[in-house]
């Protein structure tokens, strides 16, 4: 069966430093994959995903992601954080035309002021 | 567009009872999904519906049933509430031939 994994559970970071936040999938063939964020009583909203083509994709509030194959990789990285990213990170991988997102067990960041 | 909404936000329960979340999409979506979330277990899929008129278990469908109504409506029914259900519950929906995935507000469960 498929499985995610994220590296940390609880990130701290100060104001202006750099994020990169781990996802390791379990899976042979070909896949999509998505950083998820959810902001402290918010609905999970798509940050970035990844379905072909360039592995170095660019999301939205500065957020990109790189999927390494021969590493069943897809980091998170953002060059500053501000103290408005502060919220949970979900790394989720589906199987290409699969119906079942695989959700790793997320990352909570806070960025302190 | 609401996009997907769900019913109620928040619901206290009594073991035992019995309760029915609500979930609607607007977005003409084939496939709606039902998860719920627990603290450092990210969400796990508990039922989904490939489209309407079908559904199948995902990883904990214990305890729970669903009923795709039409293709715009999806509920999750607890037949007897378990304080192991407390638990904050996702609905989503996604459209054929993509697998992005667009998530409701989520709604707040808690089984004394």
């Amino acid at each position: 069966a498929q499985s995610v994994s994220q590296h940390n559970h609880h990130v701290i970071l100060s104001e202006a430093a750099s994020l990169e936040l781990g996802c390791n999938y379990s899976y042979g063939g070909t896949v999509n994959l998505f950083w998820y964020v959810q902001y402290p009583g918010q609905h999970l909203q798509l940050l970035l995903k990844y379905f072909s083509g360039d592995p170095l994709v660019k999301g939205i509030k500065g957020f990109e992601a790189e999927f390494i194959k021969s590493k069943f990789s897809f980091n998170l990285r953002k060059p500053s954080v501000q103290w408005s990213d502060t919220a949970e990170y979900f790394c989720a991988v589906v199987m290409e035309y699969g119906n079942k997102l695989v959700f790793g067990a997320g990352t909570i960041l806070r960025v302190k002021s | 567009n609401a996009g997907v909404t769900q019913t109620p936000k928040f619901q206290v329960l009594k073991t035992g009872q019995s309760m029915t979340l609500q979930c609607a999409q607007d977005m003409n979506h084939n496939s709606m999904y039902w998860y719920r979330q627990d603290p450092g277990m990210g969400l796990r899929l508990i039922y989904y519906s490939a489209s309407e008129g079908t559904t199948d278990k995902g990883e904990v469908p214990n305890g729970y049933n669903v009923s795709r109504l039409n293709k715009r409506e999806f509920s999750l029914r607890l037949e007897s509430a378990a304080p192991s259900q407390t638990s904050v519950y996702f609905c989503a929906s996604r459209d054929r031939g993509y697998n992005e995935q667009f998530f409701g507000p989520g709604t707040r469960l808690t089984v004394l």
